[in-house]
């Protein structure tokens, strides 16, 4: 159980357009979403906390109306990068938490590799 | 503020080692998660153990185990009987127990070799 998807899980777009990912927790319902970047061969960087229902916390230096975050419902969380450019260009994950017996317990997406041209 | 280090970016040994990975962490926190995960080359995080701080006794998963010493804020992960299938990036990483947010350590590349 315990599962978290993403999708897409690759997306080439061209510099300008926007480009939505969306992270969806397939068997439980997740109360908190968090969404990461990953640069190669480095480690997570948090973005932002979603929670359901209510607006996106965003980390120090992120750009909220770059990465538009919305937690619509219990399941789904979405990430749009806006008017994307080549240094968007990154990999990213999203985790989920929910109303388990482990509150701590994160379940990772497999990721979105997003390449703009 | 929180810290994880993970002072060695690679690690590699043989087939069927032991190896042990290591990690410090920085906090003035009483309760709290510690957590190894890892990153196969699919880049799939995956949950390799889990240590809560209150508990004093080392969490151990099959093959993983920790060694917990909560004083030095130290949190080491020894792999036993290594397999080739162990061979990926592990990350430590920190949880305080208010806004269940994960802080990251820079992660270790480990290889093994047949």
């Amino acid at each position: 159980g315990a599962v978290v998807s993403q999708h897409p899980s690759w997306v080439i777009c061209k510099s300008g357009t926007s480009v939505k990912i969306e992270c969806r927790s397939l068997d439980f319902q997740a109360t908190t979403m968090f969404w990461y970047r990953q640069f190669p061969k480095q480690s997570l960087m948090l973005m932002a906390t979603s929670n359901e229902g209510s607006k996106a916390t965003y980390e120090q230096g992120v750009e909220k109306d770059k990465f538009l975050i919305n937690h619509a419902s219990l399941t789904l969380s979405t990430l749009t990068v806006t008017s994307a450019h080549p240094e968007d260009s990154s990999f990213y994950i999203c985790s989920a938490r929910g109303l388990l017996a482990t509150p701590e317990a994160q379940y990772f997406g497999p990721g979105t590799r997003l390449l703009v041209l | 503020a929180q810290t994880v280090t993970q002072s060695q970016p690679e690690m590699s040994v043989q087939e069927a080692e032991t190896v042990t990975l290591s990690c410090t962490y920085d906090t003035s926190e009483s309760n709290y998660y510690l957590f190894w995960y890892k990153q196969p080359p699919s880049r799939q995080m995956i949950l390799v153990i889990r240590q809560e701080a209150y508990k004093q006794q080392n969490a151990t998963e099959n093959r993983f185990s920790v060694n917990f010493q909560k004083a030095a804020k130290s949190f080491s992960l020894k792999i036993s009987d290594s397999q080739l299938g162990d061979t990926a990036m592990y990350f430590c990483a920190f949880m305080r127990d208010s806004n269940y947010q994960l802080i990251w350590g820079a992660g270790t590349k480990l290889i093994i070799k047949p």
